[in-house]
């Protein structure tokens, strides 16, 4: 069974502090991993990583995927209220055309 | 463009009843897949739909359903509902060309069912 533990579970931090978010897998037959936001309604897109060591980037979001050691980490620096969030990271494997979340990473960014 | 649209956006209903959830895609994407949320068990995969065929089925009971018609907009169906079905349903659209996914999905704002 294709699993996808998150960690860490929740986290609180200041305004302008970095932080970051990792996402574990055990799947067959990997194809890609996708990071999501959730904030009170749908998730949205943020990353989607099936390469090793290539960094994708968007503005001071970050994330990279080592296939070797089964992970991949979510950046974020200057941290802002405004990232606030649920962050999810989901796993497409085998022929399957469906993603497995992990349970997520509350993150919280204080004043 | 507009986005993935779900109908209704909340919902109230009592142990042993139907439901039927609606998702429009974002047009031009044939491919809906339906995810179930809860706080327990978090996003967990129903099943998948492209050109009125269901591709994938997660492991979900009979009770659960779903169809779609030809202008890619899908349904699921919850039959005899129980407390446990109380959670957010979301569906996702994705797009394919000559077969091969685009693998990002747009998330629908979802439906939140109440069991009661």
């Amino acid at each position: 069974e294709d699993k996808v533990v998150q960690s860490p579970l929740s986290l609180v931090v200041h305004e302008g502090d970095t932080v970051t978010l990792n996402c574990s897998y055990e799947v067959t037959n990997f194809r890609s991993l996708l990071w999501y936001k959730q904030e009170k309604k749908a998730p949205t897109f943020l990353f989607m990583l099936t390469s090793s060591g290539i960094e994708k980037k968007s503005g001071r979001l970050s994330s990279i995927l080592d296939k070797k050691e089964l992970f991949s980490i979510l950046n974020i620096t200057a941290t802002q209220t405004g990232d606030s969030a649920v962050y999810l990271c989901a796993v497409e494997a085998g022929s399957a055309r469906q993603l497995t979340f992990g349970s997520g990473t509350q993150l919280t960014v204080l004043p | 463009k507009a986005g993935v649209t779900q109908t209704p956006r909340y919902l109230i209903k009592t142990r042993g009843q139907q439901v039927t959830l609606s998702c429009s895609p974002i047009s031009g994407h044939r491919s809906v897949s339906w995810y179930q949320q809860t706080p327990g068990q978090g996003l967990q995969f129903l099943f998948e739909y492209f050109s009125e065929t269901q591709r994938n089925k997660g492991n979900f009971p009979g009770r659960f359903s779903g169809r779609q018609f030809s202008n890619s907009r899908s349904e699921m169906n919850v039959s005899t509902l129980e407390l446990g079905d109380s959670a957010l349903y979301l569906c996702a659209s994705s797009l394919e060309i000559l077969g091969a996914r685009t693998y990002e999905q747009y998330f629908g704002p979802g439906t939140r069912l109440t069991v009661t």
